[in-house]
């Protein structure tokens, strides 16, 4: 059973380009996240789908953030315009959600962005 | 809201001495799960543990222990018999689950460094 995996695994940008993500969950699993993590603090929510719906976005996400999931199977995450902020760990998370489970998410490697 | 707090923001330990982990989170929902997160240096996030708001039942797996106080709002984690090789950041975490009865997004606490040396 393959794990999460997310590509690329490094991304150097200068400001003002656009950059996108992608993350690859576990085969049978419906919910896919978005979490960023910077330096010495743990990962932030940024959003999540239910299969190719998109069911939550945190306040966090400003709208040059976008993601989508087309086929409830991988998920993109494109940043546009880039600032040096964006700087961070993008991770993303899978898990499978069925009626009356809590379901742990499973992390990928993260992507780490970096914008000069 | 809810958060959650890792007091801890390093503890550096000698080898086979036993490590408590602190977590303390705010909620006002009824139903919701607690996770503990190990992070490695290479970086990716291994999940420990789950527990449900409704099982205050301590859990043992080997040499890690989980302690579950709703009284205090507390889920600590305890290594017994450190090894060098649980050397990593630990993240607690939390997610409610009034909106649809499951865990959804978590909330995770800074992280507690831990060290273990020879």
């Amino acid at each position: 059973d393959t794990g999460v995996s997310q590509n690329p695994r490094h991304k150097i940008t200068k400001r003002g380009q656009n950059v996108t993500f992608r993350c690859d969950p576990i085969s049978e699993h419906n919910r896919l996240y978005w979490y960023r993590q910077t330096l010495g603090q743990g990962p932030e929510f940024l959003t999540y789908f239910q299969n190719e719906a998109q069911l939550e976005k945190s306040r966090l996400l400003s709208d040059r953030f976008s993601a989508e999931r087309p086929k409830g199977s991988f998920s993109t995450l494109e940043i546009q315009r880039t600032e040096q902020g964006d700087s961070a760990m993008y991770l993303c998370a899978s898990s499978l959600a069925l009626s009356g489970g809590p379901y742990e998410q499973y992390f990928g490697p993260g992507t780490r962005l970096t914008v000069t | 809201a809810q958060k959650v707090t890792q007091a801890q923001t390093e503890i550096s330990v000698v080898e086979k001495e036993d490590v408590t982990l602190d977590c303390v989170y705010e909620t006002r929902d009824t139903t919701y799960y607690l996770f503990w997160y190990k992070q490695p240096p290479s970086g990716e996030l291994v999940f420990l543990i789950r527990r449900n708001s409704f099982d205050e039942q301590n859990e043992i797996s080997g040499r890690y222990s989980w302690n579950f106080q709703k009284s205090t709002s507390s889920f600590n984690f305890t290594i017994t018999a450190s090894q060098v090789v649980d050397s990593a950041v630990y993240f607690c975490a939390l997610s409610e689950a009034w909106k649809t009865g499951t865990a959804s997004k978590l909330t995770f606490g800074t992280g507690t460094r831990l060290q273990v040396t020879l």
